[in-house]
């Protein structure tokens, strides 16, 4: 099993849809995660942290269930420019203090006229 | 302030040549990493640097890949002998500090794409 699962999409949504992203994550001590958002051929960039009485930001609601191990990304109000590759970043603590990065394959959303 | 810059941004070089990819990370940044992403595929963790500390090679996928880092500023990565499955593009990733979830953060330079005819 990866330690960091996505469902690889692609998600077609119309603009305006609602649309939710879940990642599962299998080591139970990780500490830190993120949502990073990967536009075709350019380098991640950081979109949100998840604490764990969830965030939003914007359009943007990040959650983290510590129970089932995954976190979720919903986006409201899809519009054409949300659309790219999401990445979902699991952080673990290691005891040589080490964070040791864990990158979903990320999940590809195409947002439709 | 400036970003995590990436020298060179292309580099084609024949099977069983070396390259030398280089990083700049952010000013400040005490942790840096190297990633490797093959067409379609997600970030590959290969080696991670943290201040003065020794570094965590744990990724690195043979021992044809090697970085280095100077202190807290330019690290390269070297690929010796290069293979056509070594073609992949190549991150870089600088943060605050590794500890505590505030600066895990981690801000990633454009990347080295190399193709290894």
């Amino acid at each position: 099993r990866k330690e960091v699962e996505q469902d690889p999409g692609p998600f077609n949504v119309p603009e305006g849809a609602t649309v939710a992203f879940n990642c599962t994550y299998s080591n139970s001590a990780s500490q830190s995660f993120f949502w990073y958002r990967q536009d075709c051929r350019k380098e991640p960039k950081l979109l949100m942290s998840v604490y764990s009485s969830g965030n939003e930001d914007g359009r943007f609601t990040a959650q983290l269930n510590r129970a089932s191990q995954y976190i979720s990304l919903l986006i409201r109000d899809s519009k054409l420019s949300d659309s790219a590759t999401y990445l979902c970043v699991v952080i673990p603590y290691m005891d040589t203090g080490r964070r040791a990065l864990t990158f979903g394959s990320g999940t590809r959303l195409q947002v439709q006229p | 302030g400036a970003g995590v810059s990436q020298s060179p941004s292309n580099k084609v070089t024949e099977k069983g040549k070396d390259v030398e990819l280089r990083c700049d990370p952010i000013s400040g940044h005490t942790a840096l990493y190297w990633y490797r992403q093959r067409l379609g595929q997600g970030l590959e963790f290969l080696i991670y640097f943290q201040g003065n500390s020794a570094p965590d090679k744990s990724g690195l996928p043979s021992d044809r890949f090697s970085a280095e880092r100077t202190g807290e500023s330019v690290s390269t990565l070297t690929i010796q002998r290069t293979q056509q499955e070594d073609s992949a593009v190549y991150l870089c990733a600088s943060s605050m500090t590794s500890g505590g979830p505030l600066f895990d953060t981690q801000y990633f330079g454009p990347g080295t794409r190399l193709t290894v005819l």
